[in-house]
């Protein structure tokens, strides 16, 4: 069965621009998560869909970010304009429901120069 | 917010060495995960543990949910559980907290 599928793998891009990753979960899966991981730190959530429903975004900064999971599978988080702050790995995560495990994709390392 | 605490923060072992790793919480929570961060960042499911003790070859982990702390065991390390080692928790309303982890290094 396959895993939690994220891309791209890696982002270069100057501040400013716009940028999207992807993520498409374990089939089956309800839940789906967005993680941003600062060198050095665990993960924080960004932010936390039930189907199609954004059941905790109160981490993600709403000025830039947004996401979206029309159809309650895959799921896309932008960011527009990026700022070189925003240089971390962009992790996304899959549950069969809100609260039994999660499984993580492999990540989106985004660079901002 | 619920606060994790994972010590120690860096730990250096000579291959075969046994360890524990230790993942402290604030509060009570609905569930725990360890995870093992390898160098290309992937985080890798070790234990989902809400309570009680669980073995999986050479890793076991138990969580006391009553003392709100939990352990990682590693026995006979070998150099490829060399990584970051994280503990998530879940409280009240399915919000995840992630400690700060614990940093592996296994010698040769």
């Amino acid at each position: 069965e396959a895993g939690v599928v994220q891309s791209p793998r890696y982002k270069i891009i100057e501040k400013k621009q716009p940028v999207a990753f992807w993520c498409n979960p374990i089939s089956g899966h309800n839940t789906l998560y967005w993680y941003l991981q600062n060198l050095g730190q665990g993960p924080e959530l960004l932010i936390r869909y039930e189907n199609e429903e954004a059941v905790d975004d109160s981490q993600l900064p709403k000025d830039r970010f947004s996401a979206e999971r029309l159809k309650g599978v895959d799921s896309t988080l932008k960011i527009q304009p990026a700022e070189l702050g925003d240089s971390a790995v962009y992790l996304c995560a899959s549950s069969s429901t809100g609260g039994s495990e999660q499984f993580f994709g492999p990540g989106t390392r985004l660079t901002v120069l | 917010g619920i606060q994790v605490e994972q010590s120690p923060p860096d730990l250096i072992l000579q291959e075969g060495a046994n360890s524990t790793l230790r993942c402290n919480f604030s509060d009570s929570v609905n569930n725990l995960q360890w995870f093992h961060q390898n160098p290309w960042g992937q985080l890798i499911n070790l234990f989902y543990i809400p309570s009680g003790t669980k073995q999986n070859g050479r890793l076991s982990a138990t969580t006391v949910a009553t003392e709100r702390y939990s352990l990682l065991y590693i026995s006979s390390s070998q150099t490829t559980d060399s990584g970051v080692y994280f503990c998530a928790v879940r409280g009240g309303g399915f919000k995840t907290i992630f400690g700060a982890g614990t940093r592996l290094f296994v010698k040769a």
